[in-house]
């Protein structure tokens, strides 16, 4: 059972355009929201997060919308740069390990972004 | 060296070897992962260590086994592997705070593993 869903697969879009990636969860256990960035022979590193009690935050360039009712939650990426061009992973955070102990993330499957100049 | 590091980088290995993969944080953190990321599939958490104690296993063959001797090392021991367990194999850190989930976890470059 896939608890974060990811959408889309790819994605392409030109210099200056806006990248949009689409998540949506099932547990309402989750309790935070972050995306991470992967560039190619490097680990994920956090890219900006959100709690469930704000519907949108913005750093720089970035912003999470955040739709509770819904479940769902994405990432827009203004005036795309091909520096952006990366794998782009959402997660959700929900308490777990023996008793309860660490939080866990649950990620989706990624989007592969490819901006072009 | 800052942040995660691990090595190797890249391990071949038939499936009757025994090797293994090490990670270490720079970072003062107290809580360690292991995860594996394979092509079109989601990461998978498959441990956790928080204070060198093994918190979370999430189903994972016996064929791994996880080994924390300090809040700064954590070792993944791997033995009789099978071809299917080719991936990337990474290693996070974190502060390890259970009263608030955000709790960044912080990656390292991963080891690229391929079983013959």
């Amino acid at each position: 059972q896939q608890q974060v869903k990811q959408s889309p697969q790819s994605l392409i879009v030109q210099k200056g355009g806006i990248s949009i990636i689409n998540c949506a969860y099932e547990n309402t256990a989750f309790d935070y929201f972050p995306w991470y960035q992967q560039f190619p022979g490097k680990g994920p590193a956090l890219l900006i997060a959100i709690r469930p009690d704000v519907s949108e935050k913005k750093e720089g360039r970035f912003t999470i919308s955040f739709n509770k009712s819904a479940k769902q939650f994405s990432l827009h990426i203004m005036d795309s740069q091909p520096g952006d061009s990366a794998t782009y992973f959402c997660a959700a955070s929900m308490l777990g390990g023996s008793g309860g102990s660490n939080y866990k993330l649950t990620f989706g499957k990624g989007t592969l972004l490819t901006v072009n100049p | 060296e800052t942040g995660v590091t691990q090595t190797p980088r890249h391990l071949v290995m038939g499936m009757t070897n025994k090797k293994s993969l090490k990670c270490e944080q720079h970072l003062g953190h107290n809580a360690m992962y292991w995860y594996k990321q394979s092509a079109k599939k989601p990461l998978e958490l498959m441990f956790v260590y928080n204070f060198k104690e093994q918190t979370e296993n999430n189903s994972v063959p016996s064929r791994f086994s996880p080994e924390c001797p300090n809040s700064s090392h954590l070792f993944l021991h791997l033995h009789t592997l099978q071809p299917e367990d080719s991936a990337l194999y990474l290693c996070a850190s974190s502060q390890g705070v259970a009263d608030t989930s955000t709790d960044t976890q912080y990656f390292g470059p991963g080891t690229r593993l391929t079983v013959l």
